[in-house]
């Protein structure tokens, strides 16, 4: 059964810590991404990788960190750096080659701080 | 000016009636182009994708594009109650194959 999982699905965090939301695919895609949404608002990128152990910033990268040491894992940690941390993150991959650029995403993780 | 830029609704439609979607974007280079769909709390899932000019049909969507007036739009027709979803546009943005996405537009379609 082929698809992108996140977990914990719902994750409560007090003030100054660090949590880490996991997110796995068996899909075989080399790119991966985080996005972060807030109430009545589209995604905005906070990460994505293209490659194993090869990631970038995007828009809204403060706060925050990743790694890809495996294909198939990119676990995203919010930092107490990150200000307002409360909101729904979403992990996607992206099917491999040029013409075929779409992404799918996991189920999210929805986190608050208490 | 936002990257992409949709009206936010709510887009009230009677069921069994076309609804139609607007997005406009502002990267001129921008060469793919999405709808999601996405019911209150789940995370996006993909309607279409459409890359050239023109009309792109799958069942009761319709995605067109228009690239010299950076313009997107996604038509439903016979909606039904279950279409009832904030529908997302996102433009691709190299390198990196990112997505922008617009604000969404919230359809409510009632029976």
């Amino acid at each position: 059964d082929g698809g992108i999982t996140q977990s914990p699905k719902y994750l409560f965090r007090k003030e100054g810590q660090n949590v880490t939301l996991s997110c796995e695919q068996n899909l075989n895609h080399d790119a991966m991404y985080w996005y972060r949404q807030d109430p009545g608002q589209g995604l905005r990128l906070i990460y994505y990788s293209q490659i194993v152990n090869d990631f970038q910033k995007g828009d809204i990268a403060e706060g925050y960190s990743v790694s890809r040491e495996k294909k198939e894992s990119f676990p995203l940690t919010v930092t107490s750096a990150q200000k307002n941390p409360t909101a729904f993150y979403l992990c996607a991959s992206q099917s491999p080659g040029a013409s075929t650029d779409t992404q799918y995403f996991g189920p999210g993780t929805r986190l608050t701080v208490l | 000016q936002k990257e992409v830029e949709q009206n936010s609704g709510p887009l009230s439609v009677p069921e069994g009636a076309i609804a139609s979607l607007n997005c406009t974007y502002s990267d001129r280079g921008s060469q793919s182009f999405f709808w999601y769909r996405q019911y209150s709390g789940k995370s996006p899932e993909l309607i279409m994708f459409i890359y050239s000019n023109g009309d792109k049909e799958d069942g009761r969507f319709t995605a067109q594009l228009n690239k010299a007036s950076q313009y997107v739009s996604l038509l439903i027709r016979d909606s039904q109650p279950s279409d009832s979803a904030t529908y997302l546009c996102a433009v691709n943005r190299k390198p990196g194959n990112k997505l922008t996405f617009g604000g969404g537009t919230r359809v409510l379609v009632k029976p």
